[in-house]
């Protein structure tokens, strides 16, 4: 199973919307409504942001939001601030026995 | 609030077997919503999922690394436990326990520790 295919880097400055693609195939992206969204700091755990597609935890804020066209699913973080400097990573159930992640982002706020 | 907390030995030989066990705290082990994974990242790089362990003792692995994984668990203790044999320099990743819904998404993580393979 390959990984889903990320941008190994995006930016953006203070206040601006950014959004990381997460692209993969009709047999996981494209097949399930099951994408989850990761952010993590140097030397921390990953942090659920975002669940089957477009759900946000409890706790994370609204700024984040998730969608799915296709093949390709996106999260969006809007009002861009320098605590979202991060890597994100997806990732997408594949079958009942496995998922896959991509690659993952760094993501600078300029 | 659930907790995990991964536990074992930093450094491990090659073709020696990795034994990792992670202790769920604030939490039941045995809800049946949940799976309890292990997943891992090498330095600078991605995530991969290693495989999980239900509260009845079934489990499913990366068909990558399915030859050399065995996952189980003990509710008694409430832990699960990884073991990965015949590791080599590529197995070097910092190893993460985590709470699954499924396998739609993860939602509480361990703090993660780090093994490395070498002589």
């Amino acid at each position: 199973q390959s990984a889903l295919t990320q941008p190994a880097s995006v930016s953006g400055s203070p206040g601006q919307s950014i959004t990381i693609s997460c692209t993969g195939t009709s047999s996981d992206v494209g097949g399930f409504n099951y994408v989850s969204w990761y952010q993590q700091y140097p030397g921390k755990a990953p942090k659920l942001m975002i669940y089957d597609v477009s759900n946000r935890p409890s706790g994370v804020s609204n700024r984040f939001s998730g969608s799915k066209s296709g093949n390709t699913a996106s999260l969006t973080i809007s009002g861009l601030q320098a605590e979202d400097e991060a890597d994100y990573y997806c990732s997408s159930y594949v079958s009942t026995i496995t998922l896959v992640f991509g690659a993952g982002t760094k993501l600078t706020v300029l | 609030q659930v907790q995990l907390q991964e536990s074992g030995p930093g450094l491990v030989k090659p073709s020696q077997t990795l034994s990792l066990t992670c202790t769920v705290s604030g939490g039941s082990i045995s809800s049946g919503r949940y799976y309890w994974n292990w997943i891992r990242q090498p330095a600078g790089k991605g995530l991969e999922w290693i495989g999980r362990v239900y509260t009845t003792g079934s489990t499913d692995c990366n068909p990558s690394l399915k030859s050399r994984v065995t996952i189980s668990v003990d509710t008694s203790k409430s832990q699960f436990s990884l073991n990965l044999s015949s590791v080599a320099a590529a197995d070097t990743a910092v190893y993460y326990c985590a709470r699954g819904v499924y396998l739609r998404y993860f939602d509480y993580w361990g703090q993660g520790t780090l093994v490395t393979v070498s002589s």
